[in-house]
């Protein structure tokens, strides 16, 4: 069955380190999009990639970032720049230029500070 | 600036009752509404979802209303039952080709058996 692929499932950082998310999807989608979850809160925005080797900053790309090597790969690095880095972390893809298609998610990783 | 705000945050209802879940959003660009119901530990999975140009969709249980001149629209669940329990989001794409979504806060509607 196509979907998308979180590892891990949870994740434990240290001060000072940095950590990567893994994002992965077979529904050869174009676009994969970063969203971070607090409690109480909608999903925000981190980082988007409509194509291969591009991606843009969403609304809260700092200590933050990303790469997009393979269409179906878009992994997310947690800086030691990010001053608090505990949330659950989404991706979620579509296919590009398609109307009424709804982005597919993950099953998230939850990020804690150790 | 929260662009899509949604009410109420937190809801519960008896087996049986109608949930109401309402949203309204400021920016008359976007063009897609869907609502994504999301469990404990789970990604967010869609739900139902409208276009501007309809006044209300129905799936089963699930209704959405929209009114595109009060820029609200909002989702009803008839004889809401205790697997619907769960958190709920609207939210809102804008029409720009990055097809980004804008969510609401969230409300988490609890079912009484």
């Amino acid at each position: 069955d196509g979907g998308i692929t979180q590892s891990p499932k949870y994740l434990f950082r240290k001060e000072g380190q940095n950590v990567t998310l893994s994002c992965e999807q077979n529904l050869n989608h174009d676009a994969m999009y970063w969203y971070r979850q607090d409690p109480g809160q909608g999903l925000r925005l981190i980082y988007y990639s409509q194509i291969v080797n591009d991606f843009q900053k969403g609304d809260i790309a700092e200590g933050y970032s990303v790469s997009r090597e393979k269409k179906e790969s878009f992994p997310l690095t947690v800086t030691s720049a990010q001053k608090n880095p505990t949330a659950f972390y989404l991706c979620a893809s579509i296919l590009s230029g398609t109307s009424n298609q709804p982005q597919h998610f993950g099953d998230g990783t939850r990020l804690s500070i150790l | 600036q929260q662009q899509v705000k949604q009410s109420p945050q937190s809801l519960i209802v008896q087996k049986g009752g109608i949930s109401i879940i309402n949203c309204a959003y400021e920016n008359t660009a976007f063009d897609y509404f869907p609502w994504y119901q999301q469990f404990p530990g789970k990604g967010p999975a869609l739900l139902i979802a409208i276009r501007p140009d309809v006044s209300e969709k129905k799936e089963g249980r699930f209704t959405i209303s929209f009114n595109k001149s009060a820029k609200q629209f909002s989702l009803h669940i008839m004889d809401s039952q205790p697997g619907d329990s769960a958190t709920y989001f609207c939210a809102a794409r804008g029409s720009g080709s990055a097809r980004q979504l804008t969510f609401g806060s969230g409300t988490q509607l609890t079912v009484l058996p």
